[in-house]
C-alpha cells in the first residue's frame, strides 16, 4: 500500500520556470511533511517542510501548498535554475513519540532545469 | 563534524555472500535508520533503531539484519545476498527519542551495492 503518491516521475522545464511536483497522502494521523532534495551521488537532504496547520510555507524560491481537506501538498520551484536540477521526494510522518517519526517517502521526481 | 558517514562506497558481491554496511553518526542523535533506493521505488525503510538498544523492522526487511553497535553506529549485514539486494543504501539519523515529529533526518552518501 503506497500511503504518499507523488507525481510526476519526471520534470522538465526551462530556466525561470516554475516547477510543480504534487503528493498525496491517504493516512489522516500524518502530521509533518517534508519534502527532501537529492543529488546525484549524494544523500537525501531536507529542503522544506510543513505542519498541517498552515496552508503555505515559503523558504527562498521554494514554496509548499498544503491541502488539508484534498489530503495533497505540492512543491513549487519559483525561478527555477539549473542547479535546482535534482530528484525531489515528498515525505510524510505521523506524531505520537519515540519510534513513530517514521517518514513514508514519495517515489521522488526527477526534475531537470533546462539553461 | 562528518555528520553521517557510510563504507563502503561501493560493493560488488556474488550470490550467496554475506557482507555488513557499517554507518556512524557523530550529531549524538538517539534514532537511526537504515534505507534502500531503487529506480522509481522511492527510498524505502529497511530497519530503524528509536534508541540505543532497540532496533525494528521497516517496510522492507527480509533478507537483512541489523545492529545498533552503540549510540553512534548502526550496521546493516546481508547474510546472503541476492540479486534482488542489488541497491543503494542509506543510513539516516535524527534526534529521536521524544524529540517533535519534525526531527529532521541526515542522510549519509550511500552504498552501492551490486550482486551478481
Amino acid at each position: 500500500q503506497q500511503q504518499v503518491k507523488q507525481s510526476p516521475q519526471s520534470l522538465i522545464v526551462q530556466k525561470g520556470g516554475i516547477p510543480i511536483i504534487n503528493c498525496a497522502y491517504e493516512n489522516t494521523a500524518f502530521d509533518y511533511f517534508p519534502w527532501y532534495q537529492q543529488f546525484p551521488g549524494k544523500g537525501p537532504a531536507l529542503l522544506i517542510a510543513i505542519r498541517p496547520d498552515v496552508s503555505e510555507k515559503k523558504e527562498g524560491r521554494f514554496t509548499i501548498s498544503f491541502n488539508k481537506s484534498a489530503k495533497q501538498f505540492s512543491l513549487h520551484i519559483m525561478d527555477s535554475q539549473p542547479g535546482d536540477s535534482a530528484t525531489y521526494f515528498c515525505a510524510a510522518s505521523k506524531g505520537g513519540g519515540g519510534s513513530n517519526y517514521k517518514l513514508t517517502f514519495g517515489k521522488g521526481t526527477l526534475l531537470t532545469v533546462n539553461p | 563534524n562528518a555528520g553521517v558517514t557510510q563504507t563502503p562506497k561501493f560493493q560488488v558481491l556474488k550470490t550467496g555472500q554475506s557482507m555488513t554496511l557499517q554507518c556512524a553518526q557523530d550529531m549524538n542523535h538517539n534514532s537511526m535508520y537504515w534505507y534502500r533506493q531503487d529506480p522509481g521505488m522511492g527510498l524505502r525503510l529497511i530497519y530503524y533503531s528509536a534508541s540505543e538498544g532497540t532496533t525494528d523492522k521497516g517496510e522492507v526487511p527480509n533478507g537483512y539484519n541489523v545492529s545498533r553497535l552503540n549510540k553512534r553506529e548502526f550496521s546493516l549485514r546481508l547474510e546472503s545476498a541476492a540479486p534482488s539486494q542489488t541497491s543503494v543504501y542509506f543510513c539516516a539519523s535524527s534526534v529521536g527519542a521524544g524529540g517533535a515529529p519534525t526531527d529532521t533526518q541526515y542522510f549519509g552518501p550511500g552504498t552501492r551495492l551490486t550482486v551478481l
